[in-house]
C-alpha cells in the first residue's frame, strides 16, 4: 500500500518564477495538508484541502495557493518565488482530517 | 512562550541507554502526534495518541491529558535512532498541526 507520494523530490527555481508541487495521498485518505519546513525549523502549516476546497489556512501570503482534485490528490502552487521560499515542503494526508495522519517525504525547493 | 514545548532540544546518548523526550502543550487537545525526521528527510509518524500509553517495538509514548504533557521513551537506544523527534498537536481543535521545535537525538555506538 503506497503511502503519501510527493513530486518532484528536489527542485531548483529562480526568484520570480512559479512552481507547482504535487501530492498523492495515501489510499483511503481524503484530506491533504501542506506544510513548509525551513532549514532548522519545525514545519509550519500552509493550508488543508478537503472535498476539493481549502478548509483551513495558515499565515501564508496569497502567493501560496492550492488545489485538490476529485481523486484527492493535491497541488501546491507558489508564485513570484522569493529566496525565503526555499524550504522542504511536506504533504500529509488523513481521513476526515484526523485519522491515519501520514506524511510524505517532501519536496526540497531551492530558490536562487 | 511556544504553544508546544519540547525538552531537551539536544540529547546525546550512548548505545543502549534509555531515552526520554518530553512535550508540553498549552491547550486541551484531542490527540498528540510523535514524529521522527532524519536529516534531509521527510517525516515519519511514530504515534498518535489521545490517552494512556502506546508501544511499538522499543518506542513507548505516554500522554497525560490533564497535565497537558506527553513523553516519548526509547529503550535500548541504537545509533539508527539518531534523528529529530517532534511532537505535534492540533491546537486549533481541527486537524491543523502545530509542531514543537524538535529534539535532536544522537546515539553514539
Amino acid at each position: 500500500d503506497a503511502g503519501v507520494t510527493q513530486s518532484p523530490t528536489h527542485l531548483i527555481k529562480t526568484r520570480g518564477q512559479q512552481v507547482t508541487l504535487r501530492c498523492s495521498p495515501k489510499s483511503g485518505h481524503d484530506t491533504v495538508s501542506w506544510y513548509q519546513q525551513a532549514l532548522g525549523q519545525g514545519p509550519q502549516f500552509i493550508f488543508q484541502y478537503y472535498e476539493e476546497e481549502e478548509r483551513q489556512r495558515g499565515n501564508f501570503p496569497d502567493r501560496f495557493s492550492g488545489h485538490q482534485f476529485p481523486n484527492y490528490s493535491s497541488e501546491l502552487n507558489v508564485n513570484a518565488l522569493l529566496l525565503g521560499d526555499s524550504a522542504l515542503y511536506l504533504c500529509a494526508s488523513s481521513f476526515s482530517g484526523i485519522y491515519g495522519y501520514t506524511f510524505g517525504s517532501g519536496t526540497r525547493l531551492t530558490v536562487v | 512562550k511556544n504553544e508546544v514545548e519540547q525538552s531537551p532540544q539536544n540529547l546525546t546518548a550512548q548505545e543502549g541507554e534509555f531515552i526520554t523526550i518530553n512535550c508540553s502543550y498549552s491547550v486541551g487537545i484531542s490527540a498528540l502526534h510523535w514524529l521522527q525526521q532524519h536529516p534531509g528527510g521527510g517525516i515519519v509518524s511514530l504515534f498518535m495518541l489521545s490517552s494512556g500509553k502506546k508501544k511499538h517495538g522499543r518506542l513507548i509514548a505516554t500522554i497525560n491529558i490533564q497535565e497537558k504533557h506527553s513523553s516519548l521513551h526509547i529503550t535500548a537506544s541504537h545509533p539508527r535512532d539518531s534523528a529529530v523527534y517532534i511532537c505535534a498537536v492540533p491546537l486549533t481543535g481541527g486537524s491543523r498541526l502545530t509542531f514543537g521545535e524538535g529534539t535532536q537525538l544522537t546515539v553514539n555506538p
